[in-house]
């Protein structure tokens, strides 16, 4: 089954402690990102990559890393996680000929709550 | 500013009621207009892909259409199951990696 694969899908962390957000696709896209969806903001995009160990910054990158080592993963890293970055985060893959966003297959999500 | 807005916000229709979503948009150099369904603690799931204006899809009871300024997704005859978010985005600009998400229409087809 094609699948986007987010882990955890819950996590409660305090200010300041390092985590990191798995993200794992089946597919073998090329294109993967990553969206935090906030309540009256919609998903906005936070980081990209185009192919293993190509990434680029979304609209709202301050505060998170990714590293794109392998096709299938693409993971998301807070190093200094802060209130202002409670939300739910969903991971995505697309295949490569139509660009990042098209046809995009989403994860189920992520919920983190810094407190 | 690159903007997406999506409207209305909410939209509650009794079953076979047709209606239509809107969403405008205020970029540079439209690349394609997508919309999803989104179904609560889910990840958003592909419906359309529209590139140019004057486009139509349709998928079952769906319908989206595009201007160029605005899109609009019709639902003829909705069912209960038809209930869910409905996104729209953008994907604009010389970095066509650049993707915008309006904030959605919640929609509620009550039998």
């Amino acid at each position: 089954e094609a699948q986007v694969t987010q882990n955890p899908r819950y996590l409660i962390t305090v200010t300041g402690k390092k985590l990191t957000v798995t993200c794992s696709q089946n597919m073998n896209h090329e294109y993967m990102s990553w969206y935090r969806q906030d309540p009256g903001l919609g998903l906005r995009q936070i980081y990209y990559s185009m192919n293993v160990e190509v990434t680029d910054k979304g609209d709202v990158p301050e505060g998170y890393k990714v590293s794109r080592k392998e096709k299938r993963n693409f993971p998301l890293i807070l190093e200094s996680p802060s209130p202002n970055q409670t939300s739910l985060y969903f991971c995505a893959s697309s295949p490569r000929d139509r660009g990042v966003g098209t046809e995009a297959f989403f994860g189920q999500g992520t919920r983190l709550t810094v407190v | 500013e690159d903007q997406v807005t999506q409207s209305p916000e909410a939209l509650r229709l009794q079953e076979g009621e047709s209606s239509s979503l809107n969403c405008s948009y205020t970029v540079s150099g439209l690349r394609g207009l997508f919309w999803y369904r989104q179904d609560p603690g889910k990840g958003p799931e592909f419906l359309f892909t529209l590139y140019s204006a004057g486009e139509e899809k349709e998928k079952e009871r769906l319908k989206a259409t595009l201007t160029k300024k605005e899109s609009f997704l019709h639902i003829t005859a909705p069912k209960p199951e038809d209930s869910a978010t409905y996104l729209c985005a953008v994907q604009a600009g010389d970095n066509f990696n650049k993707f915008y998400f309006g904030s959605g229409t919640k929609l509620n087809v009550k039998p």
